[in-house]
């Protein structure tokens, strides 16, 4: 099993762009999620999914657009990159029993964003 | 906002010696889930532990949990140098599987 993969790695930006992060599991997991981590900070929710089709905002969601159309992946869209947007971003997988609480999570190995 | 916060922001240590790290968590949580964040890598779990549960053990690694006082603590015994790394305290916040709230993380240095 691959686990959680991203593309690209790595990707500079300059300021108006856009371009979309991907994520992919294999491992049959209904829930998704991408956070963003920034110097010094711990990471923050800015999208999840908690099934096909499904997506809702996190706690920093401005800026950014993200879609679910199979299970396996989840896509992260930056429509105008801004610098504020410059950071790194996991992709992360959970499986969960009944839905009311998020179990273990499952990372990927992040994408180093810059944007000039 | 930060969920959790960790402390100490910092912690060197010889190894062998036992590292602990705190975490404080704001508002009622379904469980508490600890990861390990190597430089420049993905986060690894490590523990969850549930609302009703006060410890749990894995391999070197101790947990506790104090609702009362919304504060968690990760006990690493035997330290390596394998063990350096940042570390991480999530808190799920009840409602729904809604996503993890992440603390700033404890950054161990073990020094052999």
């Amino acid at each position: 099993n691959a686990g959680v993969t991203q593309t690209p790695k790595f990707r500079v930006l300059k300021t108006g762009q856009s371009m979309t992060l991907l994520c992919a599991q294999d491992m049959n997991h209904e829930y998704m999620y991408w956070y963003r981590q920034d110097p010094g900070m711990g990471l923050r929710l800015i999208h999840y999914s908690v099934g096909e089709g499904t997506t809702a905002k996190g706690e920093v969601p401005d800026g950014y657009n993200v879609s679910r159309l199979k299970k396996q992946n989840f896509l992260l869209g930056l429509e105008s990159a801004a610098p504020s947007q410059t950071s790194v971003y996991f992709c992360a997988s959970s499986y969960s029993t009944s839905g009311w609480y998020t179990d273990t999570q499952y990372f990927g190995p992040g994408t180093r964003l810059t944007v000039l | 906002s930060q969920q959790g916060e960790e402390d100490p922001q910092a912690l060197s240590i010889q190894e062998g010696e036992n590292a602990t790290m705190n975490c404080s968590y704001k508002t009622s949580i379904n469980n508490l889930q600890w990861y390990r964040q190597n430089s420049g890598r993905g986060l690894v779990h490590l523990i969850l532990i549930r609302s009703n549960e006060r410890e749990k053990h894995s391999g070197r690694l101790r947990v506790t949990l104090d609702t009362s006082k919304k504060s968690s603590s990760l006990l690493i015994t035997a330290s390596r140098a394998a063990d350096t790394a940042s570390y991480f305290c999530a808190t799920d916040a009840t409602g729904g599987a809604d996503g993890l709230t992440f603390g700033k993380g404890t950054h161990l240095i073990i020094q052999p």
